[in-house]
C-alpha cells in the first residue's frame, strides 16, 4: 500500500535541543516537501527537494535543516535556533513534471511541542 | 506575494443541506488550484485539482469551480452528510516557482 509515513506522531523538545522528524515515502516520487501548520493559518513551506542530494529553502526555512540522501527519505531537523517550534509538521511528495501540475500527497503529520 | 483567503473560517449546517465553500487568491498567475480535506490531527487528502485552463471539476457530490480572472474558486458539496465534517483547504500552485500557497481553511460541521 503506497503512501507517506511520518514518525513520530507526537514529539517533545527541550530547550536547546535539536529534534529530527522522519518522513518516508514508497510512491516513487521525486519531489518531497516539508510544511508547518499553525492554528488558524495555512500551511507554510519550510524546505523542498526535487531530486536526491538537492534541496531548496521554502518560505520559512530559518531554524530548520534537511537532507535528501535517498529518494524515499526526507528528514527534517528542528534546531535550537527555531524559537517557536510548536506546530503540526506535514510532509508531502509528488511527481515532477513540467508546469508542476501534479497533486501532492501528504503524510499524517507530527505534532511537536516544547517541554 | 500570493495571498489565499477562505471565508468563512467555520460553518455548521444540518445534514442534507448543500455546502458552499469559498476561496480567493490575489495573483491570477497560477498553474492550478487544489481543494484538500483535513480530518483532525491528520494530513491532507486531495479532493479536486483544477488546471488553470479549466472552469470546473467534479467528483461525486463534489464540484469545484475556478474563475482565474477574478481570483475565486468555490467548492460545492451536495447533500451534506455528517461524514463530510472536516476542514477544507484550498491551495494554488504559483506559476513563478510551482510551489503551493494555502488558505487557512474552512472547518465544516454537519449536524445529524
Amino acid at each position: 500500500d503506497g503512501g507517506i509515513t511520518q514518525s513520530p506522531k507526537y514529539l517533545f523538545r527541550k530547550e536547546g535541543q535539536n529534534v529530527t522528524l522522519s518522513c518516508e515515502q514508497n510512491l516513487n516520487h521525486d519531489a518531497m516537501y516539508w510544511y508547518r501548520q499553525d492554528p488558524g493559518q495555512g500551511l507554510r513551506l519550510i524546505y523542498y527537494s526535487q531530486i536526491v542530494n538537492d534541496f531548496q529553502k521554502g518560505d520559512i526555512a530559518e531554524g530548520y535543516s534537511v537532507s535528501r540522501e535517498k529518494k524515499e527519505s526526507f528528514p527534517l531537523t528542528v534546531t535550537s535556533a527555531q524559537k517557536n517550534p510548536t506546530a503540526f509538521y506535514l510532509c508531502a511528495s509528488s511527481t515532477v513534471q513540467t508546469g508542476g501540475n501534479q497533486p501532492q500527497h501528504f503524510g499524517d503529520g507530527t505534532r511537536l511541542s516544547i517541554l | 506575494k500570493q495571498e489565499v483567503t477562505q471565508i468563512p473560517a467555520a460553518l455548521s449546517v444540518p445534514e442534507g443541506e448543500n455546502l458552499v465553500l469559498n476561496c480567493s487568491f490575489t495573483d491570477s498567475a497560477i498553474y492550478n488550484l487544489q481543494w484538500f480535506r483535513q480530518d483532525p490531527g491528520k494530513g491532507l487528502t486531495s479532493l479536486l485539482l483544477i488546471q488553470s485552463s479549466q472552469r470546473e471539476q467534479t467528483s461525486g457530490r463534489l464540484n469545484a469551480s475556478l474563475d482565474k480572472s477574478s481570483g475565486r474558486s468555490t467548492l460545492y458539496i451536495a447533500a451534506s452528510q455528517p461524514g463530510d465534517s472536516a476542514t477544507y483547504l484550498c491551495a494554488v500552485t504559483r506559476s513563478n516557482d510551482y510551489k503551493l500557497s494555502f488558505g487557512a481553511g474552512t472547518t465544516v460541521t454537519v449536524r445529524a
